[in-house]
């Protein structure tokens, strides 16, 4: 069965560490998307890709960095975490072109930042 | 600016109907999702409404009216396994997806 996969489920690191979230999907998706959910927020859109080598900023994306070199993978880079990084990270990705697309995702990564 | 509103939190009888409101302004408008969450797990899709009126599957129904900015969600012959928070979600004119910040279903016995 195709599913997408978060890692790691939990991490705890320390300010100014480097951190990276990875994402893999067999879905063979073309769009990816990550989110952070905080308490009080609805899903915010950190980085989306709408296929290989194509990367955007979302409405939340100071302090973080995607790449995509394959449709499977869309790893998340904290370059210097931050305690305002804590929070639960979702991978999300969706198939066909633009326009209204349900999305799939992952299990999360609870990542606390100390 | 874009915003979706919903009650943070709402409590209902096993085997009762609850409706889960949503209202949304967005620039432009795409279509609307209801997803659900179980704590501590990913969001699933429920519904999704671009036209006006009522779309029924199963138990759960999703309502569209475009005029009002306005949707809601119906769950009737509440299970304690709805116990959940349902998230809402509008797609803007360039196909962006502005959430909500979900409504805390709580099924009491």
């Amino acid at each position: 069965d195709a599913e997408i996969t978060q890692s790691p489920r939990h991490k705890i690191t320390e300010t100014g560490r480097q951190v990276t979230l990875a994402c893999h999907q067999t879905w063979n998706h073309n769009n990816m998307f990550w989110y952070r959910q905080d308490l009080g927020h609805g899903l915010r859109l950190i980085h989306y890709s709408y296929g290989v080598q194509d990367t955007n900023k979302g409405e939340v994306s100071d302090g973080y960095s995607v790449s995509r070199s394959n449709t499977e993978d869309l790893p998340l880079t904290l370059e210097s975490a931050a305690s305002s990084q804590t929070s639960v990270y979702f991978c999300a990705s969706s198939g066909g072109e633009a326009g209204a697309n349900v999305l799939t995702f992952g299990a999360g990564s609870r990542l606390t930042v100390l | 600016g874009q915003n979706i509103d919903q009650p943070t939190e709402m409590t209902a009888t096993e085997g009762a109907i609850v409706q889960i409101n949503c209202t949304y302004q967005t620039s432009g408008f795409n279509g609307l999702f209801w997803y659900q969450q179980h704590a501590g797990e990913a969001p699933t899709f429920l519904s999704y409404n671009v036209l006006d009126g009522l779309e029924e599957k199963g138990r759960f129904s999703s309502f569209l009216s475009r005029s009002k900015g306005y949707s809601y969600l119906l769950l009737k012959e509440l299970q304690m396994k709805d116990s959940a928070s349902y998230l809402c979600a509008a797609y803007d004119s360039n196909y962006q997806l502005i959430w909500g910040a979900g409504t805390k279903l709580i099924i009491k016995p």
